[in-house]
């Protein structure tokens, strides 16, 4: 079956401009996960939902993000007055369940860059 | 929180060889840990995960991982290497801190395989 998409897959932007990324996860999976990858560096959480609501934001690194998931499916994540430093790869993941020891599937992640 | 340590950046092995890709765990409570795989502009995939029971834990693609308390390691394994294993990989360790599911992941190994 379809596995987890993002678009787009790369995204160049300038300092300052507004920018949405997009996560469509694996069907009949309930929580969906946002990760940020720098160069060199492992996935670092940033939100968590189970179902339509963030269950877990901690990640998030300031109040320039944000991520929605309305229906409980697609998800946003939406980065305002973007900085270089926001520079990076966005994955998203998917899991059947939240809890217990359900892995998680990612998806090949969008590639943001900030001039 | 929890945490994971992956030791060497990089593990270089010949074709045919066995290969080791390290990994120490810090956790409070029981751990539940995982390995992914990472190829070039592709996102991560998962490759087996220890939850509990048997320590040798058996997965995608002929690895397996060696789970061990008491070294608090969880060193992934397998007996013969092929070029195409090639690749980033992770270690990561499930986080429950703050109620969510996030995965902690370490800063992973870039293995070589060479013919």
């Amino acid at each position: 079956g379809a596995g987890v998409s993002q678009t787009p897959s790369n995204k160049v932007t300038e300092k300052g401009k507004y920018v949405e990324l997009r996560c469509d996860p694996i069907s009949g999976h309930t929580a969906l996960y946002w990760y940020r990858q720098s160069l060199g560096q492992g996935p670092e959480f940033l939100i968590y939902f189970q179902g339509t609501g963030a269950a877990d934001d901690s990640g998030l690194p300031n109040d320039r993000f944000f991520a929605v998931r309305p229906e409980g499916s697609v998800s946003t994540l939406k980065i305002q007055r973007t900085e270089r430093g926001d520079s990076a790869v966005y994955l998203c993941a998917s899991s059947l369940a939240a809890g217990g020891p359900a892995e998680q599937f990612f998806g090949p992640g969008t590639r943001l860059t900030v001039l | 929180a929890q945490s994971v340590a992956q030791p060497e950046d990089q593990v270089n092995v010949a074709e045919g060889n066995p290969l080791t890709v390290k990994c120490t765990y810090s956790v409070s409570g029981n751990p539940y840990l995982f390995w992914y795989v990472q190829y070039p502009n592709r996102g991560l995939q998962f490759l087996l995960k220890y939850i509990t029971g048997d320590n040798l834990v058996k997965g995608s693609y002929g690895f397996e991982a060696e789970f061990n308390k008491s070294q608090t390691s969880f060193h992934l394994k397998k007996p013969s290497a092929l070029v195409s294993d090639s690749a980033l990989y992770f270690c990561a360790v499930r986080d429950f801190t703050g109620g969510g599911n996030k995965l902690t992941f370490g800063t992973g190994t870039q293995l070589k395989v060479e013919l």
